[in-house]
């Protein structure tokens, strides 16, 4: 069971420098999302997707871009990366419908330098 | 804006010993989550909590919600030192076009022999 995939599983990239995160559910999940994870913040939401051919902008979303390129498949875009940009990112999913569980990939490390 | 607030952030407690994370959100809603996270892993769904009142438990962990408090709790009995991780609270907001988990901030916990 692959549940959520993201790749790379890790990154380093110099500033100014463009990079995309990629994610693929298999659950045949409607909602898809992206978050970032710093240090004594949580999780915040950089964008999401309710269905394929829709994104939104959640918390964080400047920096970012985003495409739903069909069901499984959801991507964030780092145009020119920055320091601040430093982060873990999660991309998760979820079955639109009352208490279905949001699921999680295993993340995404990356270091801009 | 919807925020949600945890407290303790931090709770150092001894094995076998009992404690309670709280977790306060400021908008109406009743679909509240709880995950597990351990150092450099993904997150772990442990509670989709739906309605006023819920109330669910696995092993030695309990979780509630009173929505009309907005308030939920995260009880651990009898801790054990596998119960070390950090614990989120999340809020799902959808409605008005928007959706996806709201986080706290996490409240890291370490269980000492």
């Amino acid at each position: 069971n692959a549940g959520v995939t993201q790749t790379p599983k890790f990154q380093v990239l110099k500033t100014g420098q463009s990079m995309t995160l990629q994610c693929a559910q298999d659950m045949n999940h409607n909602s898809m999302y992206w978050y970032r994870q710093d240090p004594g913040m949580g999780l915040r939401l950089i964008y999401y997707s309710a269905s394929e051919g829709t994104t939104d902008k959640g918390e964080v979303p400047n920096g970012y871009n985003v495409s739903r390129l069909n069901k499984r498949e959801f991507s964030l875009r780092l145009e020119s990366a920055a320091p601040s940009q430093t982060s873990v990112y999660f991309c998760a999913s979820r079955r639109q419908g009352t208490g279905n569980t949001i699921y999680f990939g295993e993340g995404s490390w990356l270091t801009v330098v | 804006e919807l925020k949600v607030e945890q407290n303790p952030l931090f709770l150092s407690m001894q094995e076998g010993k009992n404690y309670t994370i709280y977790c306060n959100y400021s908008t109406t809603s009743d679909r509240l989550y709880w995950y597990r996270q351990d150092p450099g892993k993904s997150l772990e769904s442990l509670f989709v909590l739906l309605s006023n009142g819920a109330v669910k438990q696995e092993g030695r962990l309990m979780a509630s919600l009173d929505t009309k408090a907005r308030l939920s709790t995260l009880h651990i009995t009898a801790a054990v030192h596998d119960l070390s991780a950090t614990y989120f609270c999340a809020v799902l907001y959808s409605g008005g076009g928007a959706d996806g988990l709201t986080f706290g901030k996490g409240t890291h916990l370490i269980i000492q022999p």
